[in-house]
């Protein structure tokens, strides 16, 4: 039984650039969310995806945008990249529609991004 | 001042001691209680949650929640060496709906238990 896959495990990209991760949910699972841990923080979420909808979102400009695929995978797109987006991008599963909302957070091993 | 605090440690313990880790947090509204581990270079793994006040224990962990003081506890009996990790609390105020998804992590404490 797979678990949460994020991909890629780690991205370089210039000040400036935009950037796409991608995130395939544990099996059994229907929402999907996402979050920035920087260096020595715990992870601050950024928004949760639910029915190919944006059903929450933390407190992250418009540069950071997302979408759910009907397979319940996902995307974090990051605009405009600056240096200050350098953290590790944690993608977290869990399951809606069978558990009523009472399901735990089961996270993937996250994509480490550099911006230089 | 943040929602969710936690020692940042880092907090370095003997194989086999008592290990004691904190949050306090300032949302009375928090309902659900998570404490997650971490090892290097990996995501969160989730050790165990609990709702509102009260005890639980699994195996050689046990965490307390006192919603009077706002304050949450995780302790690691007989601890070993594999326990080394950052050790992250979570909280939310509803886990109705698809807000589970929401948490609120603290700091993380960086712990070191040697042989």
């Amino acid at each position: 039984d797979a678990g949460v896959t994020q991909s890629p495990t780690h991205l370089i990209k210039t000040r400036g650039q935009q950037v796409t991760l991608r995130c395939s949910p544990k099996s059994g699972h229907d929402t999907v969310s996402w979050y920035q841990q920087a260096l020595g923080q715990g992870p601050q979420f950024i928004f949760q995806y639910y029915e190919e909808e944006e059903r929450q979102r933390g407190n992250f400009p418009d540069r950071f945008s997302g979408h759910q695929f009907p397979n319940y995978s996902s995307e974090l797109n990051v605009n405009a990249l600056l240096l200050g987006d350098s953290a590790l991008y944690l993608c977290a599963s869990s399951s809606t529609l069978r558990t009523g909302g009472n399901s735990p957070l089961h996270f993937g091993n996250g994509t480490r991004l550099t911006v230089t | 001042q943040k929602e969710v605090e936690q020692d940042p440690g880092p907090l370095s313990v003997p194989e086999g001691a008592i290990v004691s880790l904190n949050c306090t947090y300032s949302n009375s509204a928090f309902q659900y209680f998570m404490w997650y581990r971490q090892y290097s270079r990996k995501g969160p793994e989730l050790l165990m949650y609990t709702y509102s006040s009260g005890n639980k224990e699994d195996g050689r962990f046990t965490a307390q929640v006192d919603k009077s003081s706002k304050y949450i506890s995780l302790f690691i009996r007989d601890s070993q060496p594999s326990d080394s990790a950052t050790y992250l609390c979570a909280m939310t105020s509803n886990a109705g709906g698809t807000s589970y998804g929401k948490l609120t992590f603290g700091q993380g404490t960086i712990l070191t238990v040697h042989p």
